[in-house]
Order: structure tokens, then C-alpha cells, then sequence
């Protein structure tokens, strides 16, 4: 079953804009990633942030986290035209015999255009 | 480094056919290994996971079974397929661990006719 939902399902920005992306989640996490993929190709990770955390920056991408509102958001700054994907929230738990089990959104397609 | 191959890329198969798509990861030992589904413009469908050999967790039934035959090898497999079957099928495998990522294959498109 879906765990994230992303909303919103399709966004079309400009190239140089900031992308928004957000995700709500039902269940206790431990940890929560983002993940790209482009059109026909497999997931890339992207970023995690643990329960704990409330921000996270990697390079023009900045997560957050409220786990009382069980929610997260992407935000691409600057955006490239080479960031057209469609991106993914994950949510991470325990697996008996370690590890982290992943439950994917329905993800955010995303379109810069020049 | 890590590697994760899956193979075949594409595959066009009738209905009633039997199925194996296989994953192999290199570079890593002992990994967890997964088996999604995606259908066209959806979100991924977990359907196996695997914490060590001959260990297979099922999350939804269906048609499909997973096998792991060795450490960093994983096998989705049917008797039969259904036109249901369709679907990108993507192979990832993650370290053990809290709190880890999970790295994925190129996938397959699987069309069943």
C-alpha cells in the first residue's frame, strides 16, 4: 500500500524558479528520503532525513520533516531544465533482520521549462 | 564501488508464459534486496524483500514469487503470467542498518500480451 502521498501531482515552473514538492505520510517513520526518476529509468536517491531531524540541505535541494504533522517537503532552488524527473518521497522502517523498508508515494512530476 | 544489474530491460511476453527477471548486485555483501512494481505513472508497489539467502518476505499477493538463490542475487519469477503482470519492475538493494538508502537497478518493462 501507498504510505506517501505527494502532492502536488504535476508542477511546471520556469528554469531559475524554486520547486515546491510535498509529502504526507500515515505511520511512524524512522526516517524519510527523496528520490528522483527520470522518465523510463530506475530511482535515485536524492536526500534522507531522519525522525529526529527537522532540516536537511543538499546542495540546491532543502528537506523538512514534521512528524507531528507527518508531512515533508522538496524544495529545488534555481531549478535547470535538467531537473525535469518525477520525484518520490520514501518513508523508512525497521525490517526484522535490519535494515530499512521503504514505502514510496505516488510521487510529483516534475517539468522545468527553458 | 556498488553495482546493481538487471536484465532484461524490456521483455514482451504472452499471457500464460512463464516469467524470471533477475537482479544481481556486486560490490557488497550480505545486502537487503527488493522487488517493486510501478505501474504507469504511479508510485512504486513493493512486492518481495530479502534480509539474507532463502529469506523472502512477501508484501502482497499476487501472481509473482522472489527467490535468493545467492547473497547478491534476486529472482522474480512466475508460472503463468497475467495481463495484470504489466508493469516496470525495478530491482534495489539497500545495506543493513538504520536509516539507509536503497539503490536501484535500470528496471525492466514487462508488457504482457
Amino acid at each position: 500500500s501507498q504510505q506517501g502521498e505527494e502532492d502536488p501531482q504535476a508542477l511546471s515552473i520556469q528554469e531559475g524558479e524554486n520547486a515546491t514538492m510535498n509529502c504526507s505520510y500515515k505511520t511512524s517513520i524512522n526516517n524519510l528520503q527523496w528520490y528522483r526518476q527520470n522518465s523510463g529509468r530506475g530511482l535515485v536517491h536524492l536526500i534522507l532525513i531522519r525522525s529526529n531531524e527537522r532540516e536537511k540541505h543538499s546542495g540546491r535541494l532543502r528537506v523538512t520533516l514534521d512528524t507531528s504533522k507527518k508531512s515533508s517537503s522538496l524544495l529545488i532552488t534555481a531549478s535547470r531544465a535538467a531537473d525535469t524527473a518525477s520525484y518520490f518521497c520514501a518513508t523508512g522502517s525497521i525490517l526484522t533482520g535490519g535494515g530499512n523498508k521503504l514505502t514510496f508515494g505516488t510521487g510529483t512530476q516534475l517539468k522545468v521549462e527553458l | 564501488s556498488q553495482t546493481i544489474h538487471q536484465w532484461p530491460a524490456t521483455l514482451v511476453q504472452p499471457v500464460g508464459s512463464p516469467l524470471s527477471l533477475e537482479c544481481t548486485v556486486e560490490g557488497t555483501s550480505n545486502p537487503n534486496l527488493y522487488w517493486y512494481r510501478q505501474a504507469a505513472g504511479r508510485g512504486l508497489q513493493l512486492l518481495f524483500y530479502s534480509v539474507g539467502i532463502g529469506q523472502i518476505s512477501s508484501e502482497v499477493p499476487q501472481n509473482l514469487s522472489a527467490s535468493r538463490p545467492q547473497d547478491r542475487q534476486f529472482i522474480l519469477s512466475s508460472k503463468k503470467l497475467l495481463l495484470s503482470d504489466s508493469g516496470f519492475y525495478l530491482c534495489a538493494w539497500s545495506p543493513k542498518g538504520l536509516g539507509t538508502e536503497a539503490f536501484f537497478g535500470q528496471g525492466t518493462r514487462l508488457t504482457v500480451v
